[in-house]
């Protein structure tokens, strides 16, 4: 099945910094990658999505980018703020319809 | 956007009893909804996708006759943990497929085996 790793699994950034998070996958199929934030006891939020079609999307301060040869993709957060403080997971679409997801990065924003 | 919504929030139940988990999304239709476990720090594992009208598949290593899934709407998906113990206490989260990739989240239910 598709195994999606995800590095690092802590991250501690001062206000300010920019943080980046990397995920790898298996399946040369896979066409929508996902990034979600989730706060201590909530549900993930979606942050921002990539497809296959696409090498870098953004939204405000965060960014996305996927290298479909290297099977990698990367979160981009800038100018970070101590309300970005959370667990962020990173997933991908394996068989058209379900998401399998990484092990999750906790990043700590220190003010 | 879409909303998917999770009952109980939480919930405490003895060893050997069975609990109910209700997803459901509040305004769009999902033929297919997923159901994940996620332990403390770890990451959210699917346990099986419901199926409006047929049944449920289920991922490799979870007993389908533990995990009880019925999807017998468009709207509505239930999760019944039969003879539950303490090794399942966890944090369950439905979510619901509203269109060919995103998957809508719910809230997710706390559940607790004493």
């Amino acid at each position: 099945g598709e195994n999606v790793e995800q590095h690092p699994s802590t991250l501690s950034v001062q206000e300010g910094d920019s943080a980046v998070i990397k995920c790898t996958y298996s399946d040369s199929a896979s066409n929508y990658f996902p990034w979600y934030k989730q706060e201590l006891g909530k549900r993930p939020q979606l942050i921002i999505d990539i497809r296959s079609n696409v090498g870098e999307k953004k939204d405000q301060r965060i960014a996305v980018t996927l290298n479909k040869t290297a099977k990698h993709f990367s979160l981009h957060i800038t100018e970070t703020q101590p309300e970005d403080s959370a667990v962020y997971f990173c997933a991908a679409l394996i068989n058209d319809y379900k998401l399998s997801f990484g092990a999750g990065t906790t990043v700590t924003v220190r003010a | 956007g879409a909303v998917v919504s999770q009952h109980p929030s939480w919930v405490i139940c003895k060893s050997g009893t069975s609990v109910k988990i209700e997803c459901r999304s509040l305004d769009f239709q999902a033929t297919t909804m997923f159901w994940y476990r996620q332990f403390p720090k770890q990451s959210l594992m699917l346990m099986a996708t419901s199926n409006e009208g047929s049944k449920a598949t289920y991922e490799q290593g979870v007993e389908k006759d533990k995990f009880l899934i019925n999807h017998a709407s468009l709207t509505l998906s239930t999760l019944t943990v039969t003879s539950a113990h303490p090794e399942d206490s966890s944090f369950y989260i439905c979510s619901a497929r509203g269109g060919p990739s995103e998957q809508f989240f719910g809230p997710g239910t706390r559940l607790t085996v004493l």
